[in-house]
């Protein structure tokens, strides 16, 4: 059974980065594909990109291209999500989540980010 | 504007059977699976059902899925309170090279 626990809520001003993580237990997490998605309040979900840690370099949508950065730690079997140049409409709760056979089967819990000056 | 279309809004008693539609195009639903995502009110979303038709371990088999063409549906069978939450339907889309989701029904059990 993997787990992914997330870091706990962040405020930030609208400019600034927010880095959350997401860790894993259970299962080999250098083969995992970790997502990261969001959902903006009273929203749907929207996928961001992912890796898979044995592989390397991350894959991201191209709303996110230019602001996103998605990398993880095997040694702490951590998947962290940084987001640049924030705005209030990134005011959201993110997710991490991992994937198998083109599905995500487990999720963490939610990381709420507020973006306000 | 959500790449799959799905009704904004199900409702059922409480014993009904009721069915989620979502809709895509050949890029997306048309050339690949499906997969079924439920939220409860204040918590992550969880799978439902995978590669169209396929149940995770713990799903009751009162959730069904189905595929045809650019189109897939949900069935829930014997509809009960604590189905009450957002569904969604998601793909990967060959086009935009990433999963897309559909905008979430939400369903009430009356």
């Amino acid at each position: 059974q993997v787990r992914l626990v997330q870091s706990g809520a962040e405020v930030k001003k609208p400019g600034s980065s927010v880095k959350v993580s997401c860790k894993a237990s259970g299962g080999s997490f250098r083969t995992f594909s970790i997502s990261w998605l969001r959902q903006a309040p009273g929203q749907g979900l929207e996928w961001m990109g992912g890796i898979i840690p044995m592989f390397g370099p991350a894959k991201y949508t191209q709303n996110f291209q230019d602001r996103l950065s998605i990398t993880a730690d095997e040694s702490t079997s951590t998947a962290y999500m940084e987001l640049n140049f924030l705005t209030s409409e990134d005011t959201a709760i993110y997710f991490c989540a991992r994937e198998q056979q083109l599905a995500l089967f487990d999720w963490g819990q939610g990381t709420l980010v507020t973006v306000s000056s | 504007q959500s790449v799959l279309t799905q009704p904004p809004s199900a409702s059922g008693t409480p014993g009904q059977r009721v069915t989620i539609s979502c809709s895509g195009s050949s890029s997306n639903i048309g050339s690949n699976t499906v997969n079924w995502y439920q939220q409860l009110p204040g918590t992550a979303p969880r799978l439902l059902i995978y590669n169209n038709n396929q149940r995770p371990s713990g799903v009751p088999d009162r959730f069904s899925g189905s595929k045809s063409g650019t189109s897939a549906s949900l069935a829930i069978g014997g509809l009960q309170s604590e189905d009450e939450g957002d569904f969604y339907c998601a793909t990967w889309d060959d086009t935009l090279i990433a999963p897309v989701f559909g905008g979430g029904t939400k369903l009430t059990v009356l």
